[in-house]
């Protein structure tokens, strides 16, 4: 099945910083990959996604970027505030329509 | 985005009784509703996948009988903890996905059910 990392695990940003949190994956077939933000005691929340036959997407502050060849695809959070402090998990579709999750990143936005 | 609903928010139950989870999608039809436990500062640990009116996909190491599901409906899939236990104290949430949402591929998560078994 698909295996997805994602590093570093914690990733402190002095506000007004980017962040950047970068995921690897496996399974050269995974087509789909979203980023989920999740704060403390609620739900993940779909922040941005990417499809494999585009190579970046932005919204506003973020942005994703998609290497297939080296199978890796990273957020990038710029202008930080601090309320974009809180978990982020990374995600890619398996062939079985499923999403493998990454372990998450906390990122703390200092004020 | 689209809206998933799940109820109760909090629940504490006695050990060996029963919980039942609802998760309902409300503003589109989810074809596949998907059930996560996560342990506090932790991933998403996928326990079953449902389609609507067909049995329910388990991961490996989840009890079928303990963590029964049904999708009845295709705004509606609940999770019932049987014979809870003390280490059956979670999150759980629930996703759902249906393919009138920009492909089949986007899940939107419900709020989650903080489950404590005393």
């Amino acid at each position: 099945g698909e295996n997805v990392e994602q590093h570093p695990s914690t990733l402190s940003v002095q506000e007004g910083d980017s962040a950047v949190i970068k995921c690897t994956y496996s399974d050269s077939a995974s087509n789909y990959f979203p980023w989920y933000k999740q704060e403390l005691g609620k739900r993940p929340q779909l922040i941005i996604d990417i499809r494999s036959n585009v190579g970046e997407k932005k919204d506003q502050r973020i942005a994703v970027t998609l290497n297939k060849t080296a199978k890796h695809f990273s957020l990038h959070i710029t202008e930080t505030q601090p309320e974009d402090s809180a978990v982020y998990f990374c995600a890619a579709k398996e062939g079985n329509n499923r999403l493998a999750f990454g372990k998450g990143n906390q990122v703390v936005v200092i004020p | 985005g689209a809206v998933v609903s799940q109820h109760p928010s909090r629940v504490i139950c006695k050990s060996g009784t029963s919980v039942k989870i609802e998760c309902r999608s409300l503003d589109f039809q989810a074809t596949t509703m998907f059930w996560y436990r996560q342990f506090p500062k932790k991933s998403l640990m996928l326990m079953a996948t449902s389609n609507e009116g067909s049995k329910a996909t388990y991961e490996q190491g989840v009890e079928k009988d303990k963590f029964l599901i049904n999708h009845a409906s295709l705004t509606l899939s609940t999770l019932t903890v049987t014979s809870a236990h003390p280490e059956d104290s979670s999150f759980y949430i629930c996703s759902a996905r249906g393919s009138e949402r920009g492909g089949v591929y986007e899940q939107y998560f419900g709020p989650g059910t903080r489950l404590t078994v005393t």
